[in-house]
């Protein structure tokens, strides 16, 4: 089955620091990868994901690039405010099972200092 | 509003009391998955269900029970809670295909004493 190993675990910057996450998956067959944000006592919500015909994706201050070669993606923050502080979950599916099985990180404490 | 949600939100209970976490979506999401979060080991999955009547376990079913008798509905029980299940509870539900975004409950923080 599908592995995900995620790091740092914690993540300290200051504010206006941009702020990488790395995750790598085992499947070479898992074709979608999501990033969870979950903020404290909240449940995890979607903030970006990216399919595995492209390279790159971005939404205003965060991007997540994918490598199928290196079976590695990345969450990347720019100008971090102190309310980017929370919990990041990578996850890709159970390969290609047709179905939404997904696998998840164990999680970056993302913390960002004024 | 759509929205999943899950009851009780906290719980305390004694080892060996049976117990049932509910969890319900109105998004008319076929794939519903309970997961347990404990500090450092991130979302792990308990049981999943791509619809009703059909459910699977995930990758730590020991210790649970789960149900689909209806699309809306998928609780999560404990025949015999331990404390070793003393964690935070999510329910999430989606559309089956994969791509497609999984919804979260409020999260259920149950220690079993």
């Amino acid at each position: 089955g599908e592995n995900v190993e995620q790091h740092p675990s914690t993540l300290s910057v200051q504010e206006g620091d941009s702020a990488v996450i790395k995750c790598t998956y085992s499947d070479s067959a898992s074709n979608y990868f999501p990033w969870y944000k979950q903020e404290l006592g909240k449940r995890p919500q979607l903030i970006i994901d990216i399919r595995s015909n492209v390279g790159e994706k971005k939404d205003q201050r965060i991007a997540v690039t994918l490598n199928k070669t290196a079976k590695h993606f990345s969450l990347h923050i720019t100008e971090t405010q102190p309310e980017d502080s929370a919990v990041y979950f990578c996850a890709a599916p159970e390969g290609n099972t047709g179905f939404q099985k997904l696998v998840f990180g164990t999680g970056t404490r993302l913390l960002v200092s004024p | 509003e759509a929205q999943v949600t899950q009851n009780p939100r906290y719980l305390i209970t004694v080892t060996g009391k049976k117990l049932t976490v509910t969890c319900s979506q109105n998004m008319n999401h076929e794939y519903m998955s309970w997961y347990r979060q404990d500090p450092g080991l991130g979302l792990r999955q308990i049981y999943y269900s791509m619809n009703v009547e059909v459910t699977d376990k995930g990758d730590v079913p020991e210790g649970y029970k789960v149900s689909r008798k209806e699309k809306r509905n998928f609780p999560l029980i404990l025949e015999s809670p331990s404390p070793n299940q003393t964690s935070l509870y999510f329910c999430a539900s989606s559309f089956p295909i994969p791509g497609n975004e999984q919804f979260f409950g409020p999260g259920t923080r149950l220690t079993v004493l």
